[in-house]
């Protein structure tokens, strides 16, 4: 399974954007790149997925590098309620779906 | 609402014993995920089931079992629980296997 290195954390101010980098250097030609996010006492939360092009949904952004060796989730707002761990994933179409959680980035958000 | 319902929310329990985890997709969804979230180990894909059958494992013990039945609520069993299970045990679902996935709200597992 390819692996995806994210930093530990991330602080952000409440109302303005946070980028969370994700690197993928060994992501392979039909891995697609999930993002989720873990909230304190529930369960992991599906954010966004894309393949190659961007990708907006009403929840945040994603910014794929043109070469896919590495991604930005994107938040264009942060709240106090976006605090939670933000994984990036790498997902292979053929391999039943499964999910291959690293420790991904720990985000705070200060008011 | 993530339509995935997890029972029970939290079990105590002993070494030695055996425990089911039940989880109900929504109605329709084929594909059923079984995830440990351990402090150590942090979040690990055990098994999935599609349909009734298995597609996927992942990290399972041999101590551990699964199933989906015809209605497609799958269980997890666990069996001569160890102190290091303690975890939390969440199902995840998704119509058709690729999908994004949605999980339930977890089963806290705790043995004493």
């Amino acid at each position: 399974d390819a692996k995806t290195t994210q930093p530990n954390s991330m602080e952000s101010n409440e109302e303005e954007p946070v980028h969370l980098p994700c690197n993928h250097s060994t992501i392979s030609g039909t891995d697609y790149i999930h993002w989720y996010r873990q909230l304190p006492s529930q369960g992991p939360e599906y954010v966004i997925h894309g393949l190659t092009s961007n990708v907006n949904n009403r929840m945040a952004s994603l910014a794929i590098a043109e070469d896919r060796k590495s991604s930005t989730l994107i938040l264009h707002r942060a709240t106090l309620r976006d605090a939670a761990v933000y994984y990036c994933i790498l997902r292979e179409d053929n391999q039943g779906g499964k999910l291959i959680f690293g420790q991904g980035t720990e985000l705070s958000v200060k008011p | 609402d993530s339509g995935v319902t997890q029972t029970p929310k939290h079990l105590i329990t002993a070494t030695g014993q055996r425990v089911t985890l039940r989880c109900s997709p929504r109605s329709g969804d084929l594909s059923v995920y079984w995830y440990q979230q351990s402090l150590d180990q942090g979040l690990q894909f055990l098994i999935q089931y599609y349909n009734g059958e298995e597609r996927a494992k992942g990290n399972i013990l041999e101590r551990f079992s699964a199933q989906q039945f015809p209605d497609l609520h799958s269980e997890l069993n666990l069996s001569s629980l160890e102190l290091g299970d303690s975890a939390l045990y969440f199902c995840a679902r998704t119509p058709e296997g690729n999908q994004p996935q949605h999980f339930g709200d977890g089963t806290r597992l705790s043995i004493l």
